[in-house]
């Protein structure tokens, strides 16, 4: 399984573009690449998945560089209610553990 | 995205009793589930995997004859904490996938507090 790295934390205001970049440095070839947000108490909720290059849907955008060693979610316009914690997982379809790793806590402050 | 519906929300029971949670993919099939538990201010720790029809495959540290689960339809999935003692008090999330599609979607969690 391919291990994640993302930062422990992120800090900002509303309105502004929230960018968190996960690495994967040993991200095999049939891996695709998951962010979940999650909120106290509650289960993670799928935000976006992609294997390369960009995908975007309406609520962030995945950016994948060509090399998959990292990726990077971006969350345009936070509002208070972005502040969770964003996970960032890789897998294949086929052997799907679907391990966490720490995730990255972002405070979105008024 | 898929609906994963996970009962109960929250459950109070004794020590030395067990508790069954179930989960439950709504709208799809769910070829493989994972379940987890979760300690404030920490991330999920995966217990175990199973697969529709076979047994589940548990993680290093957990035990099998504590935490029975069993995934005998494509679309529930239940987990059995038996002999519950204080320490099994814990957010427990499962997560079902389906055959044709790469993401896993999450049940909201059970809070289980052994008392």
């Amino acid at each position: 399984l391919a291990k994640t790295t993302q930062p422990i934390s992120m800090d900002s205001y509303e309105g502004q573009e929230v960018n968190i970049t996960c690495s994967h440095n040993n991200i095999a070839t049939n891996d695709y690449i998951t962010w979940y947000q999650q909120f106290p108490s509650q289960g993670p909720r799928f935000i976006i998945q992609g294997y390369k290059t960009k995908v975007t849907n309406e609520v962030a955008s995945l950016f994948i560089p060509a090399d998959r060693k990292s990726s990077t979610l971006s969350l345009p316009r936070v509002s208070l209610s972005d502040t969770a914690v964003y996970y960032c997982l890789v897998g294949g379809s086929n052997d799907y553990k679907l391990s966490f790793g720490a995730g990255t806590t972002v405070t979105v402050r008024a | 995205g898929a609906v994963v519906s996970q009962h109960p929300s929250w459950v109070i029971c004794k020590s030395g009793t067990s508790v069954k949670i179930e989960c439950r993919s709504l709208d799809f099939q769910a070829t493989t589930m994972f379940w987890y538990r979760q300690f404030p201010k920490q991330s999920l720790m995966l217990m175990a995997t199973s697969n529709e029809g076979s047994k589940a495959t548990y993680e290093q540290g957990v035990e099998k004859d504590k935490f029975l689960i069993n995934h005998a339809s494509l679309t529930l999935s239940t987990l059995t904490v038996t002999s519950a003692h204080p320490e099994d008090s814990s957010f427990y999330i499962c997560s079902a996938k389906g055959r044709v599609v790469t993401e896993a979607f999450f049940g909201q969690g059970t809070r289980l507090t052994v008392v």
